[in-house]
């Protein structure tokens, strides 16, 4: 069990510029979530994910972003057309089963610079 | 709505000094909580959670939390501070199938 793992952990991009994120969960959990960070801020939920259905994405989700979770393993986010204001640290998270007691165990996260 | 609150945006003590750092939550049904923990360009460890059952909940690296319903607050306390503590620490409330944090907590420790 290596936890989870975010790719890359750090991305600088030019405004306007498509960025994409991945995350691999520990491998036996079915749930994966992505939130994001800003400076100051606690993490505020995305999207998740169980197994490979996207069952809930939050209102912070702009038309621009998507998220995928093909064969229900790893996941990725995307971003289009980039703004400043989509520097944040993008966070994963995944669980086994569901409900809101279980863990969420977190990534180290995807900080990203847009200039 | 579910909402955390999390009262001082900075904590400072002394090494070997009392840690509290305040929680307050929101909830109209019986709330889920937890206490993250982030280090410095990482990620968020769980320190604990309370679900159900005992109200005082003890979690790893010697933190406890007490759930108390009558005042909506889930504080953490340690009863002696450790200067590899100085973290951003983070309450969280469960709603359906995610999680609700607050703003945070800088611990700073100093020796």
């Amino acid at each position: 069990d290596t936890g989870v793992s975010q790719d890359p952990r750090h991305k600088i991009t030019k405004r306007g510029q498509n960025v994409t994120f991945r995350c691999d969960p520990i491998s036996e959990h079915n749930r994966l979530y992505w939130y994001r960070q800003t400076l100051g801020q606690g993490p505020e939920f995305l999207t998740y994910f169980q197994n490979e259905a996207q069952l809930e994405k939050s209102r912070l989700l702009s038309d621009r972003f998507s998220a995928e979770r093909p064969k229900g393993s790893f996941s990725t986010l995307e971003i289009q057309r980039t703004e400043q204001g989509d520097s944040a640290m993008y966070l994963c998270a995944s669980s086994f089963g569901r409900g809101k007691h279980n863990e969420q165990f977190f990534g180290p996260g995807t900080r990203l610079t847009v200039l | 709505a579910q909402s955390v609150t999390q009262l001082g945006s900075h904590v400072s003590v002394s090494e070997g000094a009392l840690v509290l750092l305040r929680c307050n939550y929101s909830s109209s049904v019986p709330p889920y909580l937890f206490w993250y923990v982030q280090y410095p360009n990482q990620g968020l460890q769980l320190l604990l959670k309370y679900t159900t059952g005992a109200t005082l909940v003890k979690g790893i690296n010697g933190f406890e939390a007490e759930f108390k319903k009558s005042e909506t607050s889930f504080h953490l306390t340690k009863p002696s501070a450790h200067m590899s503590d100085a973290a951003e620490y983070f309450c969280a409330l469960g709603n359906t199938d995610k999680l609700i944090f607050g703003t945070g907590t800088r611990l700073q420790v100093f020796p």
